[in-house]
C-alpha cells in the first residue's frame, strides 16, 4: 500500500526543539519532491518546507525560515523536520506530502501533533 | 494569511451544486495551470480531488469537476451528498518563494 507515516510529534516547550520524521512505501520516493504541511487547531492549511528529489534544494516558508530544516534519506525512504527555537504559534499538527508536479500533493501521512507550550 | 482567498463557508442542499472560489494574482492562478483542490474531514488528512485545474484523481467522484477564468479558480460539487461536508482548500503553484505559502484559506461545506 502506497502510505506516508509520520512520527516525532509531541510536546516541547517554547525554545526547544524536536525532529520530525516521515518514511515512505510502496511508491519511488527517491524520485519524489517532498513537503511538509501543518495544520493549526482550528485552522487551515499551511505549506512548511519542501525538499528535492535529491535533497540538493529546498524551500520555506519565510516563518520558520532559519529555525527548520528539511533534510531527506533516499536510502530509509524518509523525510525529516528537524524544528528549532519553537514558538506557540509552531502548535500544530504536521503532514508529510508527496509532491508529484507543482504542488499536486497527491500522497498524504496521517499527521503528527506537536504542541508547543510551558 | 493565505495567498490565495475562498470563501470561509458555503451551503447547499443535497442534489444541489455547489461551486467554491479561490481568487489568486497574475504571479500565481492566473499564470499557471497548475491549481489543485484538497478535500479535509474532521480529524483525517487532506485528500487530492482536482489537480492541474480540472483532472480527477483516479476513484474521486465525476460530480466534481474544476475550472479556472483569469486569477479565479473554482471547484464545483453537483449532485451534492452528506458525505461532501468537510473543509475544502486550494492550492496553487508559483515560481519563486512566497511569504504566505501556495494554499488558500479553506471553505467550509455543509450540507443541509
Amino acid at each position: 500500500e502506497v502510505q506516508l507515516v509520520e512520527s516525532g510529534g509531541g510536546w516541547v516547550q517554547p525554545g526547544g526543539s524536536l525532529r520530525l520524521s516521515c518514511a515512505g512505501s510502496e511508491f519511488r520516493f527517491s524520485k519524489a519532491w517532498m513537503a511538509w504541511v501543518r495544520q493549526a487547531p482550528g485552522k487551515g492549511l499551511e505549506w512548511v518546507a519542501n525538499i528535492k528529489e535529491d535533497g540538493t534544494a529546498e524551500n520555506y516558508v519565510a516563518s520558520v525560515r532559519g529555525r527548520f530544516t528539511i533534510s531527506r534519506d533516499n536510502a530509509k525512504n524518509s523525510v525529516y523536520l528537524h524544528m528549532n527555537s519553537l514558538r506557540g504559534e509552531d502548535t500544530a499538527v504536521y503532514y508529510c506530502a508527496r509532491d508529484a508536479a507543482y504542488n499536486k500533493f497527491d500522497i498524504w501521512g496521517q499527521g503528527t501533533r506537536v504542541t508547543v507550550s510551558s | 494569511q493565505s495567498a490565495l482567498t475562498q470563501p470561509a463557508s458555503v451551503s447547499g442542499s443535497p442534489g444541489q451544486s455547489v461551486t467554491i472560489s479561490c481568487t489568486g494574482t497574475s504571479r500565481d492562478v492566473g499564470a499557471y495551470h497548475y491549481v489543485s483542490w484538497y478535500q479535509q474531514k474532521p480529524g483525517k488528512a487532506p485528500k487530492l480531488i482536482i489537480y492541474e485545474v480540472s483532472k480527477r484523481p483516479s476513484g474521486i467522484s465525476s460530480r466534481f469537476s474544476g475550472a479556472k477564468s483569469g486569477n479565479t479558480a473554482s471547484l464545483t460539487i453537483s449532485g451534492l451528498q452528506a458525505e461532501d461536508e468537510g473543509d475544502y482548500y486550494c492550492c496553487t503553484y508559483m515560481y519563486g518563494s512566497t511569504l504566505e505559502g501556495p494554499f488558500g484559506g479553506g471553505t467550509k461545506l455543509t450540507v443541509l
